[in-house]
């Protein structure tokens, strides 16, 4: 089945110590994104991807980087992982282009801990 | 900015009953609105989308509504189920090449048998 995959499930890393956490897709999608989600929180937009175009909030901490090698994969990098850095890490796809339905699929998450 | 109220505290309702949970948004309204289900610790998944001028849209149990004079979204859920117990997120696409989505933070709705 065509679907969004993320590695690993649960990370856990310690205060400053640089992480990378994986995401992959199978469904050939333009956009890829990473939202961080807090309990009971909205899952917030760090940054995208249209191809190979990045696209940054405006609010997203300089601790955060993207990479984007090829259609299938995404990567989110943590430079120094701080406390309030531990969250729901989601990656997520669309189709993007054209007009109309842009309804996002998403990976099952990686749960950061920082200790 | 544009910003999404949903309830934060969580409806519990009756196995059987209808489960209504509402989305109200400022500014100016979205060219689409979506709903998600959420499972605790898993990623949302897609449910509906309806446009600005469409005023309902069904998918079996589920319907949606969207008021853009009242600036609200209502979800339906008819002859709810406890299977249907989860977090219910709304979601904002403006429909611009940002491609980009408004979530709201969600109701948990409980169903209880």
């Amino acid at each position: 089945d065509a679907m969004v995959i993320q590695n690993p499930r649960y990370q856990v890393t310690q205060f400053g110590k640089p992480v990378t956490l994986s995401c992959s897709q199978t469904l050939n999608h333009n956009v890829m994104y990473w939202y961080q989600q807090k309990s009971s929180q909205a899952p917030k937009l760090l940054f995208h991807y249209y191809d190979k175009d990045f696209n940054n909030e405006a609010d997203t901490p300089d601790n955060f980087q993207s990479r984007r090698p090829n259609t299938s994969f995404c990567f989110l990098d943590i430079r120094s992982p701080g406390l309030g850095d531990a969250a729901m890490y989601l990656c997520a796809t669309s189709r993007g282009g054209g007009t109309g339905r842009n309804e996002q699929y998403f990976g099952p998450g990686t749960r950061l801990t920082v200790t | 900015s544009q910003k999404i109220e949903q309830n934060s505290e969580a409806l519990n309702i009756q196995e059987g009953k209808t489960a209504t949970l509402t989305c109200n948004y400022t500014n100016y309204s979205p060219a689409y609105l979506q709903w998600y289900r959420q499972d605790p610790g898993r990623g949302p998944v897609f449910l509906l989308l309806i446009r600005e001028n469409e005023k309902e849209k069904r998918k079996e149990r589920l319907k949606v509504t969207f008021d853009t004079t009242l600036k609200q979204s209502l979800f339906h859920i008819t002859a709810s189920q406890p299977a249907d117990s989860a977090t219910y997120l709304c979601a904002l696409d403006m429909g611009d090449s940002s491609y980009k989505l408004i979530f709201g933070s969600g109701t948990r709705l409980l169903v209880r048998p």
